[in-house]
């Protein structure tokens, strides 16, 4: 089958960096998405990695291995405003979207 | 409006009783999804269309239905709603030109089937 593993809640401290990581078994690969999703809100896309290696994108950051099926999501300098779930999703072979349960996470003062 | 609308924002359902959520987009998007999302569980995709006039079955599609005759719209239906189906619904729709081929989201449609 089809699974993909996060986290279910991570606390982190603001100005702190803090790394949220997927793993991922699917039927084929055509790339991963991390969202964004605020309580109560729509899930919003924050990254995308095809290949293997580093992405970033300002604070944010996201890594893959596909030999691993591993990704991770790196965010810095964390803010009060970071709290949210962040969502891992695995586009298939038929280019679907399988999405991970989602990571909560919570940061403090 | 520009993006994903969803309506209703909320509903309070009795069982067997049927419903429509409806999903307008103008962006101009070929594709177009909707998930339930449940405390504990990832998104699960009930059906999708990959463009207007077809749609297709995805991981959870027993007692929902769709239909696409326009690019812009995509309602669901609960033919006969049973309390499982009490859930939060996104509607999303991508447009398969992009770099990443994202998903924009909807505000969501809270149901609660009683």
């Amino acid at each position: 089958g089809q699974n993909i593993d996060q986290p279910t809640e991570m606390t982190a401290t603001e100005g702190a960096i803090v790394q949220i990581n997927c793993t991922y078994q699917t039927s084929g690969f055509n790339g991963l998405f991390w969202y964004q999703q605020h309580a109560g809100e729509a899930p919003t896309f924050l990254s995308y990695n095809v290949l293997d290696g580093l992405e970033e994108k300002g604070r944010f950051s996201s890594f893959l291995s596909r030999s691993k099926g591993y990704s991770y999501l790196l965010l810095k300098e964390l803010q009060m405003k970071d709290s949210a779930s962040y969502l891992c999703a695995v586009m298939d072979s038929n280019y679907q979207l399988i999405w991970g349960a989602g990571t909560k996470l919570i940061i403090k003062p | 409006i520009a993006g994903i609308t969803q309506a209703p924002t909320s509903q309070i359902l009795a069982a067997g009783r049927r419903m429509t959520l409806r999903c307008t987009q103008d962006m101009r998007h070929n594709a177009m999804y909707w998930y339930r999302q449940d405390l504990g569980l990832g998104l699960r995709l009930i059906h999708y269309s990959n463009t207007a006039g077809t749609t297709g079955k995805g991981e959870v599609p027993d007692g929902y239905s769709v239909s696409r005759a326009n690019t812009d719209d995509f309602p669901l239906t609960l033919a006969s709603a049973v309390p499982s189906q009490t859930s939060v619904y996104f509607c999303a729709s991508s447009d398969g030109t992009s770099e990443y081929n994202e998903q924009f989201f909807g505000p969501g449609t809270r149901l609660t089937v009683l």
